[in-house]
């Protein structure tokens, strides 16, 4: 089973719309990083959330820590068709293996004309 | 600043044949990982090293090895490749073990056994 659960799969969205992508745990988070990963390409490292209620923005996505829900999201603002791609969240869980990142499955974003 | 760095980038392989993979940072970083990925479960952990000359295992370590004889180099080993293998492998670096270091990704070794 996952540990680290990513919804939805997959989402479709118009350009200028605006998508939302949720990372739940089943264990405590210690700390919860965002990639982007273009087809055929490596993981491109967006942000990092440390601390419950913490928020982070860069241009228009922004990233969010809950920590009583132990989840995390990430909101694309106005969607361009550079924010199209596959969407991972990583998260340490383990207290005693700092490093050892598990994975969520990914959300694959289209961005339509 | 080249970053993390992966070769091959693709590569057929036939059943019960060997290769390394290999990775290089230039970031002077003391920890390295490498990953597969399958469609629909993420990144799972193969190996990892927190330093020059040490290794361990992670979450899928059957049927692979590695060896870090050098800090900037981590590599993987298939000694006699299975079509299970077939998937696509992702090299990461970071400072150090802690919870507040982002790992670096290499662009990933497209790896294909028949």
């Amino acid at each position: 089973s996952q540990e680290l659960e990513q919804s939805p799969q997959s989402l479709i969205v118009q350009e200028g719309k605006n998508l939302t992508i949720n990372c739940t745990s089943s264990k405590t988070l210690y700390g919860l990083y965002w990639y982007k990963q273009k087809y055929g390409e490596g993981l491109i490292f967006l942000m990092m959330l440390q601390k419950g209620g913490e928020e982070k923005s860069h241009e228009k996505i922004t990233a969010k820590l809950d920590e009583k829900k132990q989840q995390s999201s990430l909101h694309i603002t106005a969607s361009q068709p550079s924010h199209a791609g596959i969407y991972l969240c990583g998260a340490d869980i383990n207290s005693d293996s700092w490093g050892k990142l598990q994975f969520g499955a990914g959300t694959q974003v289209v961005v339509t004309p | 600043n080249a970053g993390v760095t992966q070769t091959p980038k693709f590569r057929v392989l036939k059943t019960g044949q060997s290769m390394t993979l290999l990775c290089a940072q230039d970031m002077n970083h003391e920890y390295m990982y490498w990953y597969r990925q399958d469609p629909g479960m993420g990144l799972r952990l193969i190996h990892y090293s927190v330093g020059e000359g040490t290794t361990a295992k992670g979450e899928v370590p059957d049927g692979y090895n590695v060896s870090r004889l050098k800090k900037q180099n981590f590599l993987l080993g298939l000694e006699s490749a299975a079509p299970s293998q077939t998937s696509v492998y992702f090299c990461a670096s970071t400072r150090q073990g802690a919870p507040n270091q982002p790992q670096h990704f290499g662009d990933g070794t497209r790896l294909s056994i028949l």
